[in-house]
């Protein structure tokens, strides 16, 4: 059983560059999130899907963008990254929103 | 806004210790809590989840308690191990929209054998 998987672990990017972080859970869950997470700050929501077809911003949206695929799948996309940007990302799953949340191993990027 | 402590930041203790980590949090009109583990270089695993009307859970060695009106949880961990070292986060799930949930900032734990 795989849970939560993120794709890639690394990366390292070009200030302007832009990249997409995949994401995808097996565990039949309705609801999908994305957080980043920067020293000194917890974890910080991104952006989130309730269920297939929607997603809505969360605390920094600013920057990103996101696609519910199907079920599975939640993608994070930085058009034209900037250094702030660079952290670790997470993402996470749960049966519905407001339920036990389980995460992935994160995607851990900077941008130069 | 919300915001969630969690004090100490990091804290060392003796194997075998009962230990106890705090959570506490400023708007008491919250919806769950719930608690995670992380290790280094790794994602969240999640290990108990509290809803508001609870007072505590329990998993094991693992208990975690609920006090809405002083604005605090307790992850209480008997008998520690090494196995135990790690951060560990709560996290607060406030009514009126998931894009409320506020996470702290963990505590730090070492077991020492």
């Amino acid at each position: 059983n795989a849970g939560v998987t993120q794709t890639p672990k690394f990366q390292v990017l070009k200030t302007g560059q832009s990249m997409t972080l995949q994401c995808a859970q097996d565990m039949n869950h309705n609801s999908m999130y994305w957080y980043r997470q920067d020293p000194g700050m917890g974890l910080r929501l991104i952006y989130y899907s309730a269920s297939e077809g929607t997603t809505d911003k969360g605390e920094v949206p600013n920057g990103y963008n996101v696609s519910r695929l199907n079920k599975r799948e939640f993608s994070l996309r930085l058009e034209s990254a900037a250094p702030s940007q660079t952290s670790v990302y997470f993402c996470a799953s749960s049966v519905r929103l407001n339920t036990e949340a389980f995460f992935g191993q994160g995607t851990r990027l900077t941008v130069v | 806004k919300q915001e969630v402590t969690q004090i100490p930041a990091a804290l060392s203790v003796p194997e075998g210790e009962n230990l106890v980590l705090n959570c506490s949090f400023t708007d008491s009109a919250i919806y769950n809590l719930q608690w995670f583990r992380q290790d280094p270089g790794k994602g969240l695993t999640s290990l108990l989840l509290i809803q508001s009307s609870q007072r505590e859970q329990t998993s094991g060695r693992l208990n975690a308690s609920l006090d809405k009106s002083s604005g605090r949880s307790t992850l209480y961990i008997a008998a520690s191990q090494p196995g135990d070292s790690a951060t560990y986060l709560c996290a607060v799930g406030y009514s009126g929209g998931y894009q409320k949930v506020t996470f702290g900032t963990g505590t730090k734990l070492q077991v020492i054998p």
